[in-house]
């Protein structure tokens, strides 16, 4: 079953607009949630990740707000551009020494319209 | 750093044949993922090293599936015999100390 529920699976933003991206987890012992960028015919790459220790990072035009009580975060993409025109991967794993294998969502592809 | 290389780029074999995809992971990386991506099932991880030894294998789907690390810099996801439920991109991640995998660009299989 998949441990990080992504929603939605798929948006249309204008640019300049905002886009939203939602993950909720069950499992208490992660504390290591990336983000991760996907293009097509390229492999997932690291956008941002935060820590359950704060509750907003954020990474010129990317944010994440961190929910530690409700279990949740999202990613927010701040005045989208065509070219994030990809598809967006939450994740949560443990950290080291502890079993940190990424767990990820089902993904969600953003179209950001010119 | 050229980054995590995966080969090959593509692979078109038939059912039944043995398929060898191969890995190169980041010089210093400790740990080492190997993932599948479908539509369907999305990203799911098969099998995980740490300094060349298996950690976790509960992902690989059956006995036809095998990976090896025989060095900190070649790792080899092997399927015997193929069949075309196995048809994915298979990608290769590695890391340092978990954090921050590196996907190289995957292998695309289709077994027909």
């Amino acid at each position: 079953q998949q441990q990080v529920k992504q929603s939605p699976q798929s948006l249309i933003v204008q640019k300049g607009g905002i886009s939203i991206i939602n993950c909720a987890y069950e499992n208490t012992a992660f504390d290591y949630f990336p983000w991760y960028q996907q293009f097509p015919g390229k492999g997932p790459a690291l956008l941002i990740a935060i820590r359950p220790d704060v509750s907003e990072k954020k990474e010129g035009r990317f944010t994440i707000s961190f929910n530690k009580s409700a279990k949740q975060f999202s990613l927010h993409i701040m005045d989208s551009q065509p070219g994030d025109s990809a598809t967006y991967f939450c994740a949560a794993s443990g950290v080291f020494p502890n079993d940190y294998k990424l767990s990820f969502g089902a993904g969600t592809t953003v179209t950001v319209r010119a | 750093d050229a980054g995590v290389i995966q080969s090959p780029r593509h692979e078109v074999t038939e059912m039944g044949q043995e398929v060898t995809l191969r890995c190169k992971p980041i010089s210093g990386h400790d740990y080492l993922f190997w993932y599948r991506q479908t539509m369907m099932r999305g990203l799911e991880l098969l099998i995980y090293f740490n300094n060349n030894v298996p950690i976790d294998d509960s992902g690989m789907p059956e006995d036809r599936f095998s990976a090896k690390m025989p060095n900190a810099s070649f790792s080899t996801l092997k399927i015997q015999p193929s069949e075309p439920r196995d048809s994915a991109v298979y990608f290769c991640a590695s890391s340092f100390r978990g954090v921050g995998y590196t996907f190289g660009s995957g292998t695309r299989l289709t077994v027909v």
